[in-house]
């Protein structure tokens, strides 16, 4: 597509529930990001894929959270068991190489979660 | 370990005026620095980025940023402010593939 997309764009759910959010990148882009922005601060890294490989998920709070990118294009952030800290942007970037330094990051609009 | 510190997470500014937003980071190796930002109800967009070569960096909007390695700053200046700036400004650093973001600095502008 022309930019990156998250959808939902705004997600209210109730403590415990389980939500699921998708990404769908730049197309031909290589690599995708994901980010956690609680109010007032920057952006956190979370994890990122390369492809489908996932190098890295040491960002990922705890073991509820868990991402996929089974086909190298879409992927979902999935948060099992919610909680209220839980609450944040959650902001999906995608680069065309190998996720390198000076690459720039081409980030969607963010996808909003309140957890009551 | 990488990381950045935005000074003043409210900047005010006439139209016309000087926009500065302030940039300090800390890395282990050489950094590639990148200031973002991001109007209502839109993703973060990429103002300018440092890589290697001139430390003098000009981007989108006549925005433009100097990277100083002796001061470990890497400010955004405008010459002058307009109202469409109004927008919240990261600056951000990368030693591989993870960005770290100061908090942000919120510009609003006075007519």
């Amino acid at each position: 597509g022309a930019g990156v997309s998250q959808s939902p764009r705004y997600k209210v759910t109730k403590r415990g529930q389980d939500v699921t959010l998708r990404c769908d990148p730049i197309s031909s882009h290589a690599t995708l990001y994901w980010y956690q922005q609680a109010l007032g601060q920057g952006p956190e890294f979370l994890t990122y894929f390369n492809y489908e490989a996932q190098p890295d998920k040491s960002g990922l709070p705890s073991d509820r959270f868990s991402a996929e990118r089974p086909e190298g294009s879409i992927s979902t952030l999935t948060i099992q068991r919610t909680e209220q800290r839980d609450s944040a942007m959650y902001r999906c970037a995608s680069s065309p190489g190998q996720g390198i330094g000076q690459e720039t990051q081409y980030f969607g609009p963010g996808t909003r979660l309140l957890v009551l | 370990a990488q990381s950045v510190t935005q000074l003043g997470s409210h900047v005010s500014v006439s139209e016309g005026a000087l926009v500065l937003l302030r940039c300090n980071y800390s890395s282990s190796v050489p950094p590639y620095l990148f200031w973002y930002v991001q109007y209502p109800n839109q993703g973060l967009q990429l103002l300018l980025k440092y890589t290697t070569g001139a430390t003098l960096v000009k981007g989108i909007n006549g925005f433009e940023a100097e990277f100083k390695k002796s001061e470990t700053s890497f400010h955004l200046t405008k010459p002058s402010a307009h109202m469409s700036d109004a927008a919240e400004y990261f600056c951000a650093v990368t030693e591989d593939y993870k960005l770290s973001f100061g908090a942000g600095t919120t510009v609003t502008v006075r007519a």
